[in-house]
């Protein structure tokens, strides 16, 4: 079974506060994506990486920043974090680009 | 626009009836996947179905790619089934994986 990890499961910061949110998965997957999660719009694609080095911009990437350290790890800065950044984030991986994902449990990040 | 449009967006079933979630697309068709959300917010993936029809247990996914459509077919429905189904695909050959709004699905007795 893929195991796919982050942390913290929860976290609260106030606006203009420096947020890092870790991702690390062992499944030798190639490729590793960030998503949010807001009621209405479904999952939206942060950023995303098919190799350690690697940074794709997604859908959303205004106000996030993104590093892939290793094939296992990627991490999720906001730097001036802001209410409009209150929401469920997810990481996920998969072997190849567009194959099945595995999601991680999700980091459920509050800006006041 | 929206290029993941699923319907219904909510749907009421009782224990025992059958459903079916569909998943529409605007541009060609590539890597469908389908994924079940549980009601505390986990993802779990239910079938990657890029075409033709895949079963397992009581879900059946069958993707039409020259119609842009796939759907989710649930049989004799149960409680636990409750939570929401995402469907998602790559846009183009980009890697990039797009999700639709979810269909929220409540079983009842």
């Amino acid at each position: 079974e893929a195991a796919v990890t982050q942390s913290p499961r929860n976290k609260v910061t106030v606006t203009g506060g420096n947020v890092t949110l870790s991702c690390r998965q062992t499944n030798s997957h190639n490729y590793m994506y960030w998503y949010r999660q807001d009621t209405g719009h479904g999952l939206r694609l942060i950023h995303y990486s098919y190799g350690a080095g690697n940074l794709q911009i997604g859908d959303v990437p205004d106000g996030y920043k993104a590093t892939r350290t290793t094939q296992e790890d990627f991490f999720l800065l906001l730097e001036l974090a802001s209410p409009s950044q209150t929401s469920l984030y997810f990481c996920a991986s998969s072997g190849w680009g567009a194959e099945t994902l595995y999601f991680g449990s999700g980091t459920r990040l509050t800006v006041l | 626009g929206q290029q993941v449009q699923q319907s219904p967006a909510s749907l009421v079933l009782q224990e025992g009836e059958n459903a079916e979630l569909q998943c529409n697309f605007s541009t060609s068709l590539n890597s469908m996947q389908w994924f079940y959300q549980r009601p505390e917010g986990s993802l779990v993936s239910l079938f990657y179905n890029p075409s033709g029809t895949k079963q397992s247990g009581r879900l059946t996914s069958t993707t039409v790619i020259k119609e842009r459509r796939s759907s989710l077919h649930i049989s004799s429905s149960q409680i636990t089934d409750s939570g929401t189904y995402l469907c998602a695909m790559e846009r183009g050959n980009t890697d990039k994986v797009v999700f639709g709004t979810g269909t929220r699905l409540q079983v009842s007795p």
